[in-house]
C-alpha cells in the first residue's frame, strides 16, 4: 500500500524564518509529488510540484526531491503570517491519482 | 488558468434523503476526475475515480451503490450520496486534469462540497 508520511506539527516558526516541512513516501515508483496548501474549511491549493531530483524554486518557496531516499521537502523563506496554513503532500505514481500525507500545520507567529 | 467548479458548496440534509455534488472542469476537457472525501483535521482520501463514458472505480471501503458517480460529458462529473446517513458529514472535494495529460498540467480542485446530515 502506498504510503505518504508528514509530520503532523503543528510546525511553529517566527514571522521572516524559514519554515521547513517534510514527506517521505513508500512508492519508490512515484514519480510526481505535489504541495498543496489547504486553509482551515478550503479546498487545496497547488503551491508547487517537482518531478526530477534537486531544487525547484519558486518565489519563496523552494521544493526538494531525493528519490534515492523518497523524500521531498518544502522551505518557505521569508514566511509570513498568511502561509499559516495545512501544507498536504502528495505523490503520483500513475494513473494520474495522488496519494496525500495527513498534512503539516504551519503557524507563522507575528 | 484551469478551473474546476464544484456546486453546491454548502447542502444540509435530512437522514435518508439523497445528495448530488456536480463537478465541472471550465475551460479544459477532462476525461478523468477524482472524488476525494476529507473529514475534520484529517487529509483527503481519495474515493473514486470518475471516468468519462465508463463506470467509476472505487478506492477499497467505498461503497459504489452509496456513492454513485457519472461522467456523462467531458466537463461534468456528479457524485450523489444517496440514502444519507450522520456519518456521511464530511467535505467533498473533486478534482480534474486536463485531458491532455501533460506533466505539467497537474491536478485541480473545486473549492469542496460541506456536507452535513441531520
Amino acid at each position: 500500500q502506498k504510503e505518504v508520511e508528514q509530520n503532523s506539527g503543528p510546525l511553529s516558526v517566527p514571522e521572516g524564518a524559514i519554515a521547513s516541512l517534510n514527506c517521505t513516501y513508500s512508492d519508490r515508483g512515484s514519480q510526481s509529488f505535489f504541495w498543496y496548501r489547504q486553509y482551515s474549511g478550503k479546498s487545496p491549493e497547488l503551491i508547487m510540484f517537482i518531478y526530477s531530483n534537486g531544487d525547484k524554486e519558486d518565489g519563496r518557496f523552494t521544493a526538494q526531491l531525493n528519490k534515492a531516499s523518497q523524500y521531498v521537502s518544502l522551505l518557505i523563506r521569508d514566511s509570513q503570517p498568511s502561509d499559516s496554513a495545512t501544507y498536504l503532500c502528495a505523490v503520483e505514481g500513475g494513473s494520474y491519482q495522488l496519494t496525500f500525507g495527513k498534512g503539516t500545520k504551519l503557524s507563522v507567529i507575528p | 488558468g484551469a478551473v474546476v467548479s464544484q456546486h453546491p458548496s454548502r447542502v444540509i440534509c435530512k437522514s435518508g434523503t439523497s445528495v448530488k455534488i456536480e463537478c465541472r472542469s471550465l475551460d479544459f476537457q477532462a476525461t478523468t476526475m477524482f472524488w476525494y472525501r476529507q473529514f475534520p483535521k484529517k487529509s483527503l482520501m481519495l474515493m473514486a475515480t470518475s471516468n468519462e463514458g465508463s463506470k467509476a472505480t472505487y478506492e477499497q471501503g467505498v461503497e459504489k451503490d452509496k456513492f454513485l458517480i457519472n461522467h456523462a460529458s467531458l466537463t461534468l462529473s456528479t457524485l450523489t450520496v444517496t440514502s444519507a446517513h450522520p456519518e456521511d458529514s464530511s467535505f467533498y472535494i473533486c478534482s480534474a486534469r486536463d485531458g491532455r495529460g501533460s506533466r505539467d498540467s497537474p491536478l485541480h480542485f473545486g473549492n469542496g462540497t460541506r456536507l452535513t446530515v441531520t
